[in-house]
């Protein structure tokens, strides 16, 4: 099946540091997608993106599609505690369809 | 931003009875909601594609007499767990897809333990 390997796994970091993780895969992605979940929550959207190349930010979040349309990064400036969760990338392979393949996912630790 | 809501958020059941989960999108209409299911630590299994008006489709290895979904409108789709066992004891999340954005936006999730 379609595969997205995210990294790191997990990140452990001081507050006020700021965070990378990113998203590859073998296939081509349409649109790629950053999320956000909380313990016991739903995934929260976070930022999409739409095109090859762009670059795009929500507050402290930037996100980018790579320009071969197979990879993604999320950086989080400045973290603070309430950063604390797990992110997980996610799209459409092309010629998938609507349906997402999510990556395994980062857990995110502040320490304050 | 897009709401979406599940309900019940916790259900505890005895094996063998069914429960039924509720997706609805509560402020755009959703022609293609998804079903997925989470177990602790993992990333989300997408378990079926629920179409409204139409048969949904199901994943390799979900099987759809276990896990039946109805997307009876623009707005709600159910998934119903079949005769519960304890290995069905999961969090299962929906998402519904905004027909305009295309965007898909997830429900709080409903956890599910079966005794």
């Amino acid at each position: 099946g379609q595969q997205l390997n995210q990294s790191p796994q997990s990140m452990f970091i001081q507050e006020g540091e700021d965070v990378s993780m990113n998203c590859t895969s073998s296939s081509i992605f349409n649109t790629w997608l950053w999320y956000k979940q909380d313990p016991g929550e739903g995934p929260v959207l976070l930022i999409a993106l739409y095109k090859a190349g762009e670059l795009t930010s929500n507050g402290r979040l930037t996100a980018q599609f790579g320009i071969t349309r197979k990879d993604s990064f999320l950086n989080i400036s400045a973290s603070i505690p309430s950063d604390v969760g797990i992110y997980f990338c996610a799209g459409p392979p092309s010629g998938y369809g609507n349906k997402l393949v999510f990556g395994a996912g980062t857990i995110l630790r502040v320490k304050s | 931003g897009a709401v979406v809501s599940q309900h019940p958020s916790r259900v505890i059941c005895k094996s063998g009875t069914s429960v039924k989960i509720e997706c609805r999108s509560l402020d755009f209409q959703a022609t293609t909601m998804f079903w997925y299911r989470q177990f602790p630590k993992q990333s989300l299994m997408l378990m079926a594609t629920s179409n409204e008006g139409s048969k949904a489709t199901y994943e390799q290895g979900v099987e759809k007499d276990k896990f039946l979904i109805n997307h009876a409108s623009l707005t709600l789709s159910t998934l119903t767990v079949t005769s519960a066992h304890p290995e069905d004891s999961s969090f299962y999340i929906c998402s519904a897809r905004d027909r305009v954005s295309v965007t898909q936006y997830f429900g709080p999730g409903t956890r599910l333990l079966v005794l």
